[in-house]
């Protein structure tokens, strides 16, 4: 069946460091994967998109690899700050349809 | 960026009534719409395409008599829980893309800020 992972442990870390978030898929072909921030009782937040036949993706401090073989994506944020506490929900989705399908999201906290 | 509304934000209702969700794109227009549902620390899950001028698209295990969606402009899709029973208590949330964008459907949606439903 098809799964989409990501760590359901919250991910803590110290101001300034650099966050790292993982999502796995399998039994996925994914066209091309995204990712959101969802802040606690709000709608998600669009960050970053990036496709099959990309490798690495940058926004500001924000960065995305995607690895088609590994079934993988690695969402880092660099220099981190407190506002930067929030769940991370990667989305997977195909050229053939529209709709996304979520992980389940990574909580990151981060501290002073 | 464009700009989902969706309205209420939260509504407490009585077992056995009906609730309606109103979901607007604000500053675009979108032929698609989708409706997830998400349960207290757990990922968002699809329950139907809403589409304009025709019947919305249901996901596996999501009841259409249950969940009734409209979307009949290329700014407003509803979601009404009917005769709503404790465990449909949840957060909705809507999201949709711009028309204009449509062309390309790997862009990104635009979420609503949700839905919290109490049924008590």
């Amino acid at each position: 069946s098809q799964k989409i992972e990501q760590n359901s442990e919250a991910l803590n870390i110290q101001e300034g460091k650099t966050a790292t978030l993982t999502c796995n898929y399998t039994n996925y072909s994914p066209a091309y994967l995204q990712w959101y921030r969802q802040d606690p009782g709000r709608g998600p937040v669009f960050l970053l998109l990036i496709r099959e036949n990309e490798k690495e993706k940058r926004k500001e401090r924000l960065k995305v690899t995607f690895d088609t073989t590994l079934k993988q994506s690695l969402f880092h944020i660099t220099a981190s700050q407190p506002a930067d506490s929030a769940t991370y929900l990667c989305a997977l989705g195909t050229g053939t349809a529209s709709k996304l399908t979520f992980g389940t999201g990574t909580r990151l906290q981060v501290t002073l | 960026g464009a700009v989902v509304s969706q309205h209420p934000s939260w509504v407490i209702c009585k077992s056995g009534t009906s609730v309606k969700i109103e979901c607007r794109s604000l500053d675009f227009q979108a032929t698609t719409m989708f409706w997830y549902r998400q349960f207290p620390k757990q990922s968002l899950m699809l329950m139907a395409t809403s589409n304009e001028g025709s019947k919305a698209t249901y996901e596996q295990g999501v009841e259409k008599d249950k969940f009734l969606i409209n979307h009949a402009s290329l700014t407003l899709s509803t979601l009404t829980v009917t005769s709503a029973h404790p465990e449909d208590s949840s957060f909705y949330i809507c999201s949709a893309r711009d028309h204009r964008a449509s062309g390309s459907v790997s862009g990104e949606l635009f979420f609503g800020e949700g839905s919290r439903l109490t049924v008590l």
